[in-house]
């Protein structure tokens, strides 16, 4: 039971452009939500979160969107640069939880 | 913030024998995680520590599986009569719950994961 999904495995995108990742998750008691990068042989490092009473939050070329009525979130990174290839994961913490689910990531590619 | 340091950072093993990494947290995060991540997967959690206490196991961490925090401060984690299908990445993580808080939002904390093959 994937209770966080990441639909799309891979994402290309354009040097200065936006890159738009989405993620759906089922489990209506999660209230907190954080975005990881990953480089290879790298442990996971966090980004930006945000909680269930709010949905938006913005840092830097970092914006979450949290849409709980569809049970989704999206990062928008703009604009976009080599650097932010990686591996990227959403993952949820239920309300007075301690755990992390993660989805399965969406690999980035951002061509100069 | 030297951050979260795991060793070693690869194992390669037979089936059959045992291992045991260690994770070392942010000095003063009070608690520990243990994922386990395989290839096109995320992070997926084995158990967690609030100080010396281990208070979340997974269903995922088999009796072969133990882990230990005597002293509230490093980690290990021990698998016991190792199989191929343990071949993973097995990742740490830490972060801080301030005094009573049962619950709290702050990010965990990394580190670069022992990458153990079982041949």
């Amino acid at each position: 039971d994937q209770q966080v999904k990441q639909n799309s495995p891979s994402l290309s995108v354009q040097e200065g452009r936006i890159s738009i990742l989405n993620c759906d998750y089922t489990n209506s008691m999660f209230d907190y939500f954080l975005w990881y990068k990953k480089y290879p042989a790298e442990g996971p490092t966090f980004l930006i979160s945000i909680s269930s009473i709010k949905d938006k939050n913005e840092d830097g070329r970092f914006t979450v969107f949290l849409n709980k009525s569809a049970k989704h979130l999206s990062l928008h990174i703009v604009p976009s640069q080599p650097g932010d290839s990686a591996v990227y994961f959403c993952a949820a913490r239920k309300a007075a939880g301690n755990k992390l689910t993660f989805g399965g990531g969406t690999r980035v590619l951002v061509k100069p | 913030d030297t951050g979260v340091s795991q060793d070693p950072r690869h194992k390669i093993t037979k089936r059959g024998q045992n291992v045991t990494f260690r994770c070392d947290p942010i000095s003063e995060h009070n608690r520990l995680y243990w994922y386990r991540q395989t290839l096109g997967q995320g992070p997926e959690f084995l158990t967690y520590f609030q100080n010396e206490a281990q208070l979340e196991k997974s269903r995922l961490l088999s009796d072969r599986f133990s882990a230990e925090r005597p002293k509230g401060s490093f980690s290990t984690l021990e698998i016991q009569r190792t199989e191929q299908g343990d071949s993973a990445m097995y990742l740490c993580a830490s972060s801080f719950l301030p005094g009573q808080a049962f619950s709290y939002n702050s990010p965990l904390h990394f580190g670069n994961g022992t990458r153990l093959t079982v041949t």
